[in-house]
């Protein structure tokens, strides 16, 4: 079982709508929650980041960490075409040079 | 511009021949890393360094070698390529303990395939 588990998608959804992408992991001492974009052709770039449980809004983006039920979320509201690309949970645990675990990844298409 | 910098963007092998994935970054990152991403896979971390001459092996670091003579510098080995190593490989770097949170910076990527 991998330690991060992502839904791959595709997911089409129409432009305005709100989207909600999630991750589940397995590793309780996880500590650091990131979700990352990556353009078609593209390195992941960092979108957001949350530390241990909570909610962080950033924009029309907003990240979810429940440690719980060791779930995140990140949801985009007023979706725009130019947010399709696939988007990839990472976390981390607490310390120096902790290795980032990502998940498979889910590609978004925000049709106009 | 600062940032991660990988070399060459993309690459054809043969099977069994060798070459190296160049990278680096001028953001004076203490730990650099190199993923491979495949369909469906995500993210697969293959190895990392947290500092010059101390390196260490992820998740699929088999038919991969590394060295980190330089703070700037990370080169990934190929030695001998098979089939199995097509995929885009990312580097990535990022402060260690330095800061509470290391987000990565990654390079733009190679696309490397072996025929």
């Amino acid at each position: 079982q991998k330690e991060v588990e992502q839904d791959p998608g595709p997911l089409s959804v129409p432009e305005g709508a709100i989207v909600s992408l999630n991750c589940t992991y397995s590793n309780s001492a996880f500590q650091y929650f990131m979700w990352y974009r990556q353009y078609s052709r593209k390195g992941p770039e960092l979108l957001m980041y949350t530390y241990s449980s909570g909610n962080k809004e950033d924009g029309r983006f907003t990240a979810q960490v429940d440690k719980s039920s060791k779930y995140i979320s990140l949801f985009i509201r007023d979706s725009q075409p130019s947010d399709s690309a696939t988007y990839l949970c990472a976390m981390r645990k607490h310390g120096p040079g902790g290795k980032l675990i990502f998940g498979q990844g889910t590609e978004l298409s925000v049709k106009p | 511009n600062a940032g991660v910098t990988q070399t060459p963007k993309f690459q054809v092998l043969k099977t069994g021949q060798s070459m190296t994935l160049q990278c680096a970054q001028d953001m004076n990152h203490e730990y650099m890393s190199w993923y491979r991403q495949d369909p469906g896979m995500g993210l697969r971390l293959i190895h990392y360094s947290v500092g010059a001459g101390i390196t260490d092996q992820g998740e699929v670091p088999n038919g991969y070698n590394v060295s980190r003579s330089t703070t700037e510098d990370f080169p990934l080995r190929l030695l001998s390529a098979a089939p199995s190593q097509t995929s885009v490989y990312f580097c990535a770097s990022s402060y260690s303990g330095q800061a509470a949170l290391d987000g990565y910076t990654f390079g733009s990527g190679t696309r490397l395939t072996v025929v």
